[in-house]
């Protein structure tokens, strides 16, 4: 089945700054790729999503890129704020396997005023 | 976006009894409903796909005896634990996918339930 892999774990970054979280996935069938933020006891809100068929996707100050070759793929943040402070989950999802979603194992993201 | 709720947000219930948790889509049907597990400081784990009308699909590792699913209608998927031990404690989060033109991959979140067993 499907593996995701994530990293960091943690990552820490000075207001303004970008931040990058990569993701690395098994299967090459996987087509559907969401990144969620999770805040502390919370649910996971869905930040961004890219699908196989598109190398780069971006909303405002977020954008997520894939690389289906290489399997992996990415989320940016530009212009951090103390809000983006969270934990960041990625997520792949295999056709055929009633679109459940495969989590990373998360990145938690500290945004220093 | 869609919304999701779950009920309850906490509970806390004695070691060997059952616990029902509910998880709602409210504005939307969803024929796909998911189950997840949360430790401390730990990603989300798929237990189990829920589907409207058939029996759910448990993931490896998954006691289906003890953890109960219930996908009776559209917008409401229930998840029963059963006999209850303190290892269960965790926070419990469905989600719903939505629906959509072709292949919808799309899912919303309910806000998770704790469970505390003592």
């Amino acid at each position: 089945g499907e593996n995701v892999e994530q990293h960091p774990s943690t990552l820490s970054v000075q207001e303004g700054d970008s931040a990058v979280i990569k993701c690395t996935y098994s299967d090459s069938a996987s087509n559907y790729f969401p990144w969620y933020k999770q805040e502390l006891g919370k649910r996971p809100q869905l930040i961004i999503d890219i699908r196989s068929n598109v190398g780069e996707k971006k909303d405002q100050r977020i954008a997520v890129t894939l690389n289906k070759t290489a399997k992996h793929f990415s989320l940016h943040i530009t212009e951090t704020q103390p809000e983006d402070s969270a934990v960041y989950f990625c997520a792949a999802s295999t056709p055929g396997s009633s679109y459940k979603l495969i989590f990373g194992s998360g990145t938690r993201l500290l945004v220093r005023p | 976006g869609a919304v999701v709720s779950q009920h309850p947000s906490r509970v806390i219930c004695k070691s060997g009894t059952s616990v029902k948790i509910e998880c709602r889509s409210l504005d939307f049907q969803a024929t796909t409903m998911f189950w997840y597990r949360q430790f401390p400081k730990q990603s989300l784990m798929l237990m189990a796909t829920s589907n409207e009308g058939s029996k759910a699909t448990y993931e490896q590792g998954v006691e289906k005896d003890k953890f109960l699913i219930n996908h009776a209608s559209l917008t409401l998927s229930t998840l029963t634990v059963t006999s209850a031990h303190p290892e269960d404690s965790s926070f419990y989060i469905c989600s719903a996918r939505e629906p959509g033109q072709g292949s919808t991959d799309t899912q919303y979140f309910g806000p998770g339930t704790r469970l505390t067993v003592l």
